[in-house]
């Protein structure tokens, strides 16, 4: 049973340009989270969501950012035109739906931004 | 917003000794959850405490929760080498699905 899968592992952009982060929960989990972590401190949480629905947002920056979890196919966090201060380890995690269900990540995706 | 924090920000103890971690947090919770990560890994989830349980045990962890002062705590026993990770609590509102996490104690045991 294969957990949260993340790619790309590492990803180097330069600024201004797309940066799209890919997320395939575990089985049989529908709910995905987004969080972000930079080096030496906690994790952020960006977002929430559910098959076709942002359930809560509230963690993601207003501009340049967006999430979107489809029917088929797997979570994306997107960050347009990427600046340097967006470089850090996003990290997704999935979970059953069910309360007090505990969240399973993935192992992260780097992203450095030159 | 961070709403927990852990105490100390960093340990470090002779394998064999027991290792205990704070976490002090804001609001009112649903449960307190503990989890590690492994340098460049994701968080693996340890432990769920419920705001109703005092006390939880699995393996050679204890967690503890006390809601009046808003507080937990995670005892590693007979702490080994590969127990080296950061640590982080996480806790859940009532009415609110998503986690959020405190900002780690780093735990390093000597061999």
């Amino acid at each position: 049973n294969a957990g949260v899968m993340q790619n790309p592992r590492h990803l180097v952009r330069r600024r201004g340009q797309e940066a799209r982060l890919r997320c395939s929960p575990m089985k049989g989990h529908s709910h995905v989270y987004w969080y972000r972590q930079l080096p030496e401190e906690g994790l952020k949480f960006m977002v929430y969501l559910q098959k076709e629905n942002i359930i809560d947002e509230s963690g993601m920056p207003k501009e340049r950012f967006s999430a979107e979890f489809p029917k088929e196919g797997p979570s994306i966090l997107r960050i347009q035109q990427v600046v340097r201060g967006d470089s850090a380890a996003y990290f997704c995690a999935s979970s059953r739906e069910m309360r007090d269900s505990p969240l399973h990540f993935g192992n992260g995706t780097r992203l450095t931004v030159t | 917003s961070q709403q927990g924090e852990e105490d100390p920000q960093a340990l470090s103890i002779q394998e064999g000794e027991n290792a205990t971690m704070n976490c002090s947090y804001k609001t009112s919770i649903n449960n307190l959850q503990w989890y590690r990560q492994n340098s460049g890994r994701g968080l693996v989830h340890l432990i769920l405490i419920r705001s109703n349980e005092r006390e939880k045990h699995s393996g050679r962890l204890r967690v503890t929760l006390d809601t009046s002062k808003k507080s937990s705590s995670l005892l590693i026993t007979a702490s080994r080498a590969a127990d080296t990770a950061s640590y982080f609590c996480a806790t859940s509102d009532f009415g609110n699905e998503k986690l959020s996490f405190g900002t780690g104690t780093r735990l390093t045991i000597i061999p």
